[in-house]
């Protein structure tokens, strides 16, 4: 069964550091998406990427977060500079269509990124 | 925005056993999915239910929209069970991004 996967599993930076993190959502769905869960808490939107452009983004996706999709396949989440409180799971998931339409959302396994 | 509470926060329950999830939410929704996250932290679609009943083996999920709430069934609990089951939705308004609730935490002893 197709799958979405993500690299790398876990990254470690230091605080200020940028970090790129990596996805190749399913190769027939339109609808890309980052999630965050910071430990032992909620899953939480962050922003969904459709036509190569944001189409939604949560108050928590400020300046310090963008997301490219580089070429046909990838789909990346930049965090410019980053801080003790991005420490989280980041998870990124793909849609063959939008939400409302009968389209299950599916998840990779997850970058667990630790600011020090 | 939309507001979702699970309950129970936590259950442990003896393998064989049945259990019933409970999710509401505050307001009307165009997209409700249950997920499972297992111990090692990856996230399962489960059911995509944003009105009615589905069946798929041992689980089955019903969503009465009008009364804002939606039910997650495990029948027969297996170990393999054990994880945390969300519930995510998004409103009416025509949101990409689903709100997750807290999740219940599920034990299941062998």
């Amino acid at each position: 069964e197709p799958e979405v996967t993500q690299t790398p599993s876990h990254q470690v930076t230091q605080m200020g550091q940028e970090v790129i993190l990596r996805c190749v959502p399913i190769s027939n769905h339109l609808y890309f998406y980052w999630y965050r869960q910071i430990l032992g808490q909620k899953v939480e939107f962050l922003v969904s990427f459709y036509n190569n452009e944001i189409s939604e983004k949560s108050e928590i996706f400020d300046d310090q977060f963008s997301v490219e999709r580089p070429d046909g396949s990838n789909f990346t989440l930049k965090i410019r500079s980053t801080k003790l409180e991005d420490s989280a799971m980041y998870f990124c998931a793909s849609s063959e269509l939008w939400g409302p339409y009968n389209s299950p959302l599916h998840f990779g396994n997850g970058t667990r990124l630790t600011v020090t | 925005g939309i507001q979702v509470e699970q309950s129970p926060p936590d259950l442990i329950l003896q393998e064989g056993a049945n259990s019933t999830l409970r999710c509401n939410f505050s307001d009307s929704v165009n997209n409700l999915q249950w997920f499972h996250q297992n111990p090692w932290g990856q996230l399962i679609n489960l059911f995509y239910i944003p009105s009615g009943t589905k069946q798929n083996g041992r689980l089955s999920a019903t969503t009465v929209a009008t009364e804002r709430y939606s039910l997650l069934y495990i029948s027969s609990s297996q170990t393999t069970d054990s994880g945390v089951y969300f519930c995510a939705v998004a409103g009416r308004g025509g949101a990409d991004g689903l709100t997750f609730g807290k999740g219940t935490h599920l034990i299941i002893q062998p």
